[in-house]
């Protein structure tokens, strides 16, 4: 199984201020056909399902706004949030769908200073 | 517009089954896979597998392998998954979701059913 590690658990970030997660795969998720990674972002926010953000690891889903933004190769990715808003409050997961068992990482809650 | 409506919420006890539904609108049913994933209360997202509407195949976590069925109704354009043997470790929201318009298959979820909540207790 791929093993999705993200970091931090957790943190608290001054509205207007950058947000970095990390996610850091347990094998390469490079996909050969496209030379692209299979790595998506998700934000969920309670009682809701999680909301595509990312996926192919840089490519923002249709209607996020554009101070999300993802990156990474290898086996490290990260998901930046470049000015922080008080709805992007939520927990964040990173997911791997290279392999037949799509794997997620454990979750990032990201808060308000 | 593509919508998932999943079934509501269910009691169960400890051994029994329960089936959950996804009823599907606003699209092609037969294009698209329906992966299905679950989240116990405060805890992270679990891959359980995926169905492919079009031809029936499955493929299941391994977590699960034994316990889970996925099958659909191409007439009402509905997917389901039937887990059995329950247990409260089973207690969770059960999501079903599909890939972006740009894929069919990948796993990338962008369409969210609203979550079936399970409760397993005695």
């Amino acid at each position: 199984d791929i093993v999705m590690t993200q970091s931090p658990d957790s943190l608290a970030v001054t509205l207007g201020e950058r947000a970095t997660i990390n996610c850091k795969s347990s094998q390469s998720v490079l996909y050969g056909p496209k030379n692209k990674h299979s790595v998506a972002w998700y934000q969920q926010k309670p009682g809701q399902p999680p909301k595509l953000l990312i996926y192919w690891a840089s490519t923002r889903d249709s209607g996020v706004p554009d101070r999300f933004s993802g990156s990474g190769s290898g086996t490290d990715f990260t998901l930046t949030i470049s000015s922080l808003q008080p709805e992007d409050v939520a927990v964040y997961y990173c997911q791997q769908y290279q392999s037949s068992l799509r794997t997620f990482g454990q979750g990032t809650k990201v808060e308000i200073k | 517009q593509v919508q998932l409506v999943q079934s509501g919420a269910e009691v169960k006890k400890p051994g029994a089954s329960v089936k959950v539904s996804c009823k599907t609108s606003g699209y092609t049913f037969s294009g698209y896979y329906i992966f299905w994933v679950r989240q116990a209360p405060g805890q992270g997202l679990q891959w359980m597998g995926w169905i492919n509407p079009n031809s029936g195949d499955t493929d299941y976590a391994q977590n699960f392998q034994g316990r889970v069925t996925m099958t659909r109704d191409t007439v009402t354009r509905t997917a389901y998954m039937e887990l059995r043997g329950l247990t409260s470790d089973d207690t969770a929201v059960y999501y079903c979701a599909r890939d972006p318009t740009v894929s069919t298959s990948e796993g990338i979820l962008a369409y969210w059913g609203q979550g079936s909540l399970v409760t397993v207790s005695s």
